[in-house]
Parts: structure tokens; C-alpha cells; sequence
């Protein structure tokens, strides 16, 4: 398996403003990518985390509004930007080990107000 | 693309006794099909996992069966215990690396 860390871990925030959150694995990996869960809801897929090249958003998942960075083989980020406080959900980054395995970080919990 | 459904969204058991999940997926490509469980404040945990190739996989108290040609996958916890309660998720993924999750089953298990 991987260690997977998200900073922060929680964090509350005013509308209109913008929150990075990272995430850090302790091996290398090629594949990383970042998920929303909003309150009582399933994992919905945001976008892949290619390093070296612009991120593969999902369909209903912009640029502008969800950023991503992907600098090494083990760190990215994810922004939310001018956010509203129906962005509030878990973020959570996972990593592609070998076979299709992925594994979850613990997630950022936002709240927007 | 993939669509994945799970039944029950609640299920309550008594301790000891057997829980049972069952998902269905709606694209015939899909070839792997993890479990994960997802504890209070916490990122969903790997499980168990099961391809294509094989029609039933166990872990101790924990066991997955897959039936391709009606494209269902359930999970089968056995002899539960109160640390078992959790919001479990199936997921199924066809031939890249996307993982199509079901709605939750939120299981609580009685002492």
C-alpha cells in the first residue's frame, strides 16, 4: 500500500475565497487523482493529476474552478477557487499502485460559509 | 459510461450475525471491482478486490463473490463485530484506470 497525507485537514472558509489543498505520498507514483465527496454522497471523480501535463478533468469539473498541480511523482495539489458554500464536501487524492489499486488519503473536510 | 448500483443503503445487523452487499454494474468491459470501508471522519480503506478472472475471493471474516454474466459483485462480512460499522462502497472499473462508485451502504452493527 501507500501513506498518503492531505494538508489541511479541515479548514472553514468565507465564500468568494480560494483554498489549496496538498497531498503528499511516500513513494513515487504515476498515477494520482482527486475526488469530491459531499455530505452523505458516493466519491465523484474531479480530475487526474498528470505530472508534467496539464490535469484530465471530468466531465462537470473545470480548470478555473478546480486547479491542479502535479510538480513530482509525489505531491499535487488541488485549489478550490471562489468558492461557494456549495463546494463544501471531503476532498480526497488517491494514488494508482499497480493494478488498478488505489488508495485514499484522509481527506480535507470544507466547509464553505 | 460505467454505472454502478448498491443495495441495501442501510443495513443493521446483529453482532455476530452476517452482512451482506450486493452492487450491479451496467458496462460488460468492467474487470476489477474493489470494496472499500469508509469510517466516520476518515478516507475510504481498501478492503478487499476482486478481477475478472477469479468468481470469489476471501479474507478472513471478509469475502467477495463476482458474477460476470449478470454483472453483479456482492460482499460477505461474516461473524460481525462493532469495529465491522462503517459506510462500505463498491466500485467496478472497465479498461482504464477509472473507479465508477455505487451510493454507500451504511452498515451498523448491534451489540
Amino acid at each position: 500500500s501507500a501513506v498518503i497525507s492531505q494538508k489541511p485537514s479541515r479548514d472553514i472558509c468565507q465564500r468568494g475565497t480560494s483554498l489549496t489543498i496538498q497531498c503528499q505520498v511516500d513513494s513515487q507514483v504515476t498515477m494520482m487523482f482527486w475526488y469530491r465527496q459531499q455530505p452523505g454522497q458516493s466519491l465523484t471523480l474531479i480530475a487526474t493529476a498528470n505530472q508534467g501535463s496539464e490535469a484530465t478533468y471530468e466531465s462537470g469539473f473545470v480548470i478555473d474552478k478546480f486547479p491542479i498541480s502535479r510538480p513530482n511523482l509525489t505531491f499535487s495539489t488541488l485549489t478550490v477557487s471562489n468558492m461557494s458554500p456549495e463546494d463544501s464536501s471531503i476532498y480526497l487524492c488517491s494514488v494508482e499502485l499497480t493494478g488498478k489499486t488505489q488508495y485514499f488519503g484522509p481527506g480535507t473536510r470544507l466547509l464553505v460559509l | 459510461g460505467e454505472n454502478v448500483e448498491q443495495h441495501p443503503s442501510t443495513l443493521s445487523v446483529q453482532e455476530g450475525d452476517s452482512a451482506v452487499i450486493k452492487c450491479t454494474y451496467s458496462d460488460s468491459a468492467s474487470n476489477y471491482f474493489p470494496w472499500y470501508k469508509q469510517e466516520l471522519g476518515k478516507g475510504p480503506q481498501l478492503i478487499i478486490d476482486i478481477r475478472s478472472n477469479v468468481g470469489e475471493k476471501k479474507d478472513q471474516r471478509i469475502a467477495v463473490t463476482l458474477n460476470k454474466t449478470a454483472k453483479h459483485f456482492s460482499l460477505h462480512i461474516t461473524e460481525t463485530q462493532p469495529e465491522d460499522s462503517a459506510v462500505y462502497f463498491c466500485a467496478a472499473s472497465p479498461n482504464d484506470y477509472k473507479l465508477s462508485f455505487g451510493a454507500g451502504t451504511t452498515v451498523t452493527v448491534r451489540a
